[in-house]
């Protein structure tokens, strides 16, 4: 199985604070690497997909980069209603496997 | 409205057995793939299983093989959990979710939850 290390587990910062969470695969997944954000009680949503793909409807201060076995998520600009869990996932091969989560908390 | 609404979660004694649907609506059902994942309390994200469009190419997590079937009705737009000799450690709220055009999970439904206790 592909395990993907999440880091960091947590993460305070403030409104406007940039954000970057970093996730790491224990082989190469050829990019098949989506975000989601998922909100407390409320199912995930996709943020972005294949690394680095904006998905529609999602604000342009969410972004992802990376190749192989090395990926990041950003947010430019913090704001009060990004405070939720961030989950990388990979799709390279089965089983499909989650990050551990990234918890996101306003100072 | 692109919707998936799942059901037939509840409490179930260990041994038991339970079947979740989840309803399509708003989009072409047989034309994506579809997925199960699960989240027990307080942890992260598990995928369950896969199902191709044609209800081929069937797939499950080591977790439940042999004891959890997936399937899907085109017909009626919906897809299917059968959950078998059910374990404490099957609690958990579980999601339908479809892949998408890019490959990510874009559409999940509110999730149903399971609780597997005597």
């Amino acid at each position: 199985d592909i395990q993907m290390t999440q880091s960091p587990s947590s993460l305070s910062a403030s409104v406007g604070d940039r954000v970057t969470i970093t996730c790491q695969a224990s082989q190469d997944i050829n990019n098949y690497l989506n975000w989601y954000q998922q909100k407390p009680g409320k199912a995930p949503e996709l943020l972005i997909y294949d690394a680095s793909n904006l998905e529609t409807g999602v604000p342009s201060r969410f972004s992802g980069s990376g190749s192989g076995t090395d990926f990041s998520f950003a947010i430019s600009s913090l704001q009060p209603e990004d405070i939720a869990t961030y989950y990388c996932q990979q799709y390279d091969s089965l089983p499909i496997t989650f990050g551990q989560g990234t918890r996101l908390e306003i100072k | 409205e692109v919707q998936l609404v799942e059901s037939g979660g509840g409490l179930v004694q260990p041994g038991g057995s339970l079947r979740l649907s989840c309803a399509a609506s708003g989009f072409t059902f047989s034309s994506y793939w579809m997925y199960w994942v699960r989240q027990a309390p307080g942890k992260g994200l598990v995928w369950v299983s896969r199902i191709k469009r044609d209800g081929t190419n069937i797939r499950y997590a080591d977790s439940v093989k042999g004891r959890f079937t997936i399937s899907r009705d085109n017909a009626k737009n919906t897809l299917y959990l059968q959950m078998n000799s059910l374990r404490a450690e099957d609690t958990s709220v579980y999601y339908c979710t479809r892949s998408g055009d890019g490959g990510g999970f874009d559409i999940w439904g509110q999730g149903t939850i399971v609780t597997v206790s005597s």
